[in-house]
């Protein structure tokens, strides 16, 4: 168990729906970082938040959204889903301050149909 | 821009084989990180090793070693002695320092799969 946790851990959906994707970060970190991970794009950084804050903003399409909550969960609202959506989306947290213990959960697998 | 190129799509050995995985990366700052991670079939991302851009000492952990060199860009993955239990993806990773924020650059990532 990592300490980073994610749910749900499957979730199927039809094309045109809302899905929100939840993380808890490990006890103790500010930061928390999703990333997409699909066929066709591999791995990539959707956004970050620090601490309540947005910190930085990757790949991230404008019809997904996320934010933090101030007992540090985090949040990813994906919206008009299509099927390209389909994707892991992992969370990762830190401490915030360098890479020690940057760490990532076991993902949402997401399934658009 | 940061860039991670990991050439080889999927690589097959057999068991007990030698297999290096390449990586090359592209960036413009001095100071970075580079990752491996490997991604086995049921889903999860296992942290392997992250090296700092001021360290070019090769890292040795058991079957698993790693070779750093600034002069070709490169971070490449060498298992030793492979086993079966090291089919996975491995992804390459590398973060620019700058901004405060600890975001990573992945590669395409390698399909490794050992035959018994």
């Amino acid at each position: 168990d990592s300490g980073v946790t994610q749910t749900p851990k499957h979730l199927i959906t039809a094309t045109g729906q809302r899905v929100t994707l939840r993380c808890s970060p490990r006890s103790g970190d500010l930061s928390v970082y999703w990333y997409q991970q699909s066929l066709d794009q591999g791995l990539q950084f959707l956004i970050q938040y620090y601490n309540g804050e947005e910190r930085a903003k990757g790949n991230i399409l404008e019809r997904f959204s996320a934010q933090q909550f101030p007992d540090l969960h985090s949040e990813l609202n994906l919206s008009s889903l299509e099927l390209g959506d389909s994707a892991l989306y992992f969370c990762a947290s830190s401490a915030g301050h360098d890479w020690y213990g940057y760490t990532f959960g076991s993902g949402t697998r997401l399934t658009v149909v | 821009a940061q860039k991670v190129t990991q050439a080889q799509t999927e690589i097959s050995v057999v068991e007990k084989e030698d297999v290096t995985l390449d990586c090359v990366y592209e960036t413009r700052d001095t100071t970075y990180y580079l990752f491996w991670y490997k991604q086995p079939p049921s889903g999860e991302l296992v942290f392997l090793i992250r090296r700092n851009s001021f360290d070019e000492q090769n890292e040795i952990s058991g079957r698993y070693s790693w070779n750093f060199q600034k002069s070709t860009s490169s971070f490449n993955f060498t298992i030793t002695a492979s086993q079966v239990v090291d089919s996975a993806v491995y992804f390459c990773a590398l973060s620019e320092a700058g901004a405060g924020s600890y975001q990573l650059t992945f590669g395409k990532g390698t399909k490794l799969s050992v035959i018994p």
